[in-house]
């Protein structure tokens, strides 16, 4: 399975755009990219996910770069309730997905 | 909002003891997941069932651990006797089977706490 590696913490103002790097130099072909958040105390959240294209949602937007082995995910306009831990990870399906959690980057979203 | 379920959601106890954490998935979701989160790390996947199965539980300590998902719907996950170095929050997570789309829907958690 291939590795994710993220920034241990990023800060962000009120109403800015935060970019949120993930680094994945050893994906696969048919890996997909997910990003989930976890606000303090809660279970995480899923927010987007994709393969080559970029992608976006009512939540965020995800660009991937060409060669895959790196992704961004832009929320456009932070508010301080985006203040949470961001996991990018890597997972593909074989019958079931594996998805293995690191730590995350810690965003402090500042008024 | 369906929701995944789980409870308690804290859980005071001392080693040696036994536990059990309950989990209901989103209705009609095949594929179940129970992780283990220490403060400040990333969940770790301890047991994945699709339906009744299990599919993966590498990383279950399987000494002290076990989990069932008897009829392929609630789940629960037990400790055996439980050490200290269990304190962490156990989650649930549920997913619809699919070839791409792996949206996991987590619960709340069950904070337990060893003594």
């Amino acid at each position: 399975d291939a590795k994710t590696t993220q920034p241990t913490s990023m800060d962000c103002a009120e109403g800015r755009a935060a970019n949120l790097p993930c680094n994945h130099s050893t994906i696969s072909g048919n890996e997909y990219v997910y990003w989930y958040r976890q606000i303090h105390s809660q279970g995480p959240q899923y927010i987007i996910h994709g393969l080559k294209n970029n992608e976006t949602n009512e939540m965020a937007s995800l660009i991937i770069t060409e060669d895959r082995k790196s992704s961004t995910l832009i929320l456009p306009h932070a508010t301080l309730r985006d203040t949470a831990v961001y996991y990018c990870i890597v997972s593909f399906f074989t019958g079931g997905f594996k998805t293995i959690f690191g730590a995350g980057t810690r965003l402090f979203v500042k008024a | 909002e369906a929701e995944v379920a789980q409870s308690p959601r804290y859980k005071i106890t001392e080693k040696s003891q036994a536990v059990a954490f309950w989990c209901d998935p989103i209705s009609g979701h095949a594929t179940l997941y129970w992780y283990r989160q220490i403060l400040g790390q990333g969940p770790e996947l301890l047991v994945q069932f699709q339906d009744e199965s299990v599919v993966d539980d590498s990383q279950l300590p399987k000494d002290r651990f076990s989990a069932e998902r008897l009829k392929g719907v609630d789940s629960t996950l037990k400790i055996q006797p439980a050490e200290l170095g269990d304190s962490a929050m156990y989650l649930c997570a549920s997913s619809s089977i699919g070839t791409e789309d792996n949206e996991q829907f987590f619960g709340p958690g069950t904070r337990l706490t060893v003594l």
